[in-house]
């Protein structure tokens, strides 16, 4: 069954430093997301991309934050310059269409703490 | 705006039982509901989901899932539990009023349910 996956899987960074977690959506899928979990806390909504551009995001996603796919199957988030409070799971997901009835699916997330 | 609450942090049932998690959410408008386990060191994975038609949903594992409109309620159900059904698990939400191109969804904080064999 194809899965989306996610690398690295723990990301260690001095406060400051530029980070870039990396994603491979499923293939055929076209509609890609980034959620981030802070510990305890709730699965929270960074960021869609669809054709090369953001189509949504959330008050989270500052201009700190940055998204991009680079070819044709990897896509990326990177935070210019981390925050301690920037430490959270962060999940990558993707799904075949945009409609709201599309379940999407997500990968084992990356680990980032920001020290 | 949309969210949903999941009252339970925990809920603990013996194995051969049956299992309810609960999760109610609120929008404006009509509602897509989704659930979602968490293994340990895996993603989110997609359960079932309810989006229009009978109030009772069937999804992956055996579990199920009931809509009710008049309680805004989505608890999540399975007749005999298992052991390996221990696990994180999320009710998300998405409100297919809440603009065009709004994709997001909306997640409860998740209830860890424990199997007791």
């Amino acid at each position: 069954e194809p899965e989306v996956t996610q690398t690295p899987s723990h990301q260690v960074t001095q406060m400051g430093q530029e980070v870039i977690l990396r994603c491979v959506p499923i293939s055929n899928h076209l509609y890609f997301y980034w959620y981030r979990q802070i510990l305890g806390q709730k699965v929270e909504f960074l960021v869609s991309f669809y054709n090369n551009e953001i189509s949504e995001k959330s008050e989270i996603f500052d201009d700190q934050f940055s998204v991009e796919r680079p070819d044709g199957s990897n896509f990326t988030l990177k935070i210019r310059s981390t925050k301690l409070e920037d430490s959270a799971m962060y999940f990558c997901a993707s799904s075949e269409s945009s409609g709201a009835s599309y379940e999407q699916y997500f990968g084992p997330g990356t680990r980032l703490t920001v020290t | 705006a949309q969210s949903v609450a999941q009252p339970e942090d925990q809920v603990n049932v013996a194995e051969g039982n049956p299992l309810t998690v609960k999760c109610t959410y609120s929008v404006s408008g009509n509602p897509y509901l989704f659930w979602y386990v968490q293994y340990p060191n895996r993603g989110l994975q997609f359960l079932l989901k309810y989006i229009t038609g009978d109030n009772l949903v069937k999804g992956s594992y055996g579990f199920e899932a009931e809509f009710n409109k008049s309680q805004t309620s989505f608890h999540l159900k399975k007749p005999s539990a298992l052991v390996s059904d221990s696990a994180l698990y999320f009710c998300a939400v998405r409100d297919i009023y809440s603009g065009a191109g709004s994709y997001q969804l909306t997640f409860g904080k998740g209830t860890k349910l424990s199997v007791i064999p």
